[in-house]
C-alpha cells in the first residue's frame, strides 16, 4: 500500500545481531500493529501502538510510535533464527479504511 | 481453542471458473475481512463485512463476491471476472468498538488458489 510504506524491503542478518524495521505513514495514523506472516501462512499478531510516543516490548521485540512523525519501527536485539520471516506494519488512517505495508523479509543467519 | 479456519489451503481453478473460498470464526467476532496478497505488495483489502447481512467493498472488489449470512461465516467468491485471480488469499476478523475497525485482527491460515 503507498499509504504505508516499510523499509528495508528485505534484511540479512547474522544470528545475534540487532536490527530495526521502519514503517511511515503519508497521513494520519489512529492505530499502528505490527505483524509477523511465515511465509505461506497466516499473520500473527504482535503489538498495537496507539498514543504517540509509545513504546512496547515483548521478549526480544520492542515497537515504537513517533506520531508526529508518523512513523513506526519494530527493533529486534540478539536476532535468532526464529524471528526469521516477513514482518508487516497495519493501520487504521479513517473511520472505516485498514491499511497493510508491503512488508520486510527477514532472514537470519545461524 | 478460538480461531479462524480457511479452506482449503491449496485450491486450483480453470479459467472461466467461479470458486468459493471459506472462512469460518469461532470468535465471536462482528467484523470480518478478505485480503489478496501479492509477492511484494503486502495486503489488499477485497471485501469486509462489521455486521451480519451487511458488507463493504475493499480496494479491489471487482470480480469477487462475498456473502454474510452468519456471524460466524463469510465466504468469498472469485468469479470469472476477475482477471489476475491467482494469489495468497488471507481471512482475518476482530472486534468492532464505536462502529470502527481500529481493533486487532486475526487471521486465517490462507488459501493458495491458482488459476490453471
Amino acid at each position: 500500500s503507498q499509504e504505508l510504506e516499510q523499509s528495508p524491503q528485505s534484511l540479512i542478518v547474522q544470528e545475534g545481531k540487532n536490527l530495526t524495521i521502519n514503517c511511515t505513514s503519508s497521513k494520519t495514523l489512529y492505530g499502528l500493529y505490527w505483524y509477523k506472516q511465515k511465509y505461506g501462512e497466516g499473520l500473527i499478531f504482535l503489538m498495537m501502538l496507539q498514543k504517540g510516543g509509545e513504546e512496547k516490548s515483548h521478549e526480544k521485540i520492542t515497537a515504537k510510535l513517533d506520531e508526529k512523525k508518523q512513523q513506526s519501527s519494530l527493533h529486534i536485539t540478539a536476532s535468532q533464527p526464529s524471528h526469521a520471516g516477513i514482518y508487516l506494519c497495519g493501520a487504521a488512517h479513517n473511520f472505516n479504511k485498514f491499511y497493510f505495508g508491503s512488508g520486510t523479509k527477514l532472514n537470519v543467519k545461524p | 481453542d478460538g480461531g479462524i479456519t480457511q479452506s482449503p489451503k491449496y485450491l486450483f481453478r480453470k479459467e472461466g471458473q467461479n470458486v468459493t473460498l471459506s472462512c469460518e470464526q469461532n470468535l465471536n467476532h462482528d467484523a470480518m475481512y478478505w485480503y489478496r496478497q501479492d509477492p511484494g505488495q503486502g495486503l489488499r483489502l477485497i471485501y469486509y463485512s462489521q455486521i451480519v447481512n451487511d458488507f463493504q467493498k475493499g480496494d479491489i472488489a471487482e470480480g469477487y463476491s462475498v456473502s454474510r449470512e452468519k456471524k460466524e461465516s463469510f465466504p468469498l467468491t472469485v468469479t470469472s471476472a476477475q482477471k489476475n485471480p491467482t494469489a495468497f488469499y488471507l481471512c482475518a476478523s476482530s472486534t468492532v468498538s464505536g462502529g470502527t475497525i481500529y481493533n486487532e485482527q486475526f487471521f486465517g491460515p490462507g488459501t493458495r488458489l491458482t488459476v490453471l
